[in-house]
């Protein structure tokens, strides 16, 4: 079965630089949620969407963006990274906003 | 934001050993899931409990929801060494669509 998609799976940066991680959900998933996991840590949620909507948002520092498009896939946009950005970031789909989420195999950043 | 405690955090045991871990919070859950997680890899869903008091089972993993749905537990039955890994329990916030992870249990079965 087809599995959630994260691209790229590893990236890295310097300090102040941009950054664009994608996610393309399970086919006929609506709603996508962003996760940011630090060494040794828990995944704390970041945002979601839902039908190409902001439906809710968590810790998420103001120097990232998101959406969803069209096609229900979603981007995260990370500028001016820190050296505390350096993460795994997974992405995660359901089917309608208060379904069963399944998780991607993340992205791991590492900002130098 | 609720909080979901797990326990233990770390767990050793021998191979045919029987384990239970604990995933409990003082706020009513309307699901929980249990995930397990291998290193650099995605959290891959086991299974979702509803109903307070459901029990589930998978093959020797039996999975349980606390009538008040507010605390869960995860038996693993003659633990094996592919039961190796990251779990970890997370419910919906407040009935919000994110999900609020238990800190983990880091299992580790000896052969």
């Amino acid at each position: 079965a087809a599995g959630v998609i994260q691209s790229p799976r590893h990236l890295i940066k310097e300090k102040r630089e941009t950054a664009t991680l994608k996610c393309y959900p399970i086919p006929r998933h609506d709603t996508v949620y962003w996760y940011q996991q630090g060494p040794g840590q828990d995944p704390q949620f970041l945002i979601s969407f839902y039908e190409k909507m902001q439906s809710d948002k968590g810790s998420i520092p103001d120097r990232f963006s998101a959406q969803q498009f069209s096609d229900y896939h979603s981007e995260l946009n990370m500028s001016s990274l820190e050296l505390g950005d350096s993460a795994l970031y997974f992405c995660a789909s359901s089917l309608g906003a208060a379904s069963e989420q399944f998780f991607g195999p993340g992205t791991r950043l590492t900002v130098l | 934001t609720q909080l979901l405690e797990q326990s233990p955090q770390f767990l050793s045991i021998q191979e045919g050993e029987n384990l239970t871990v604990y995933c409990n919070s003082s706020s009513v859950f309307s699901s929980l899931q249990w995930y397990r997680q291998e290193p650099g890899e995605g959290p891959v869903l086991l299974v979702t409990v509803v109903t307070g008091g459901e029990v589930k089972k998978l093959k020797r993993l039996t999975f349980q929801f606390g009538d008040a749905r507010k605390d869960s537990s995860l038996h693993i039955t003659a633990a094996q060494p592919g039961d190796t890994g990251l779990y970890l329990c997370a419910g919906d916030d407040q009935g919000a669509q994110k999900l609020v992870f238990g800190q983990g249990t880091r299992l580790t079965i000896n052969p």
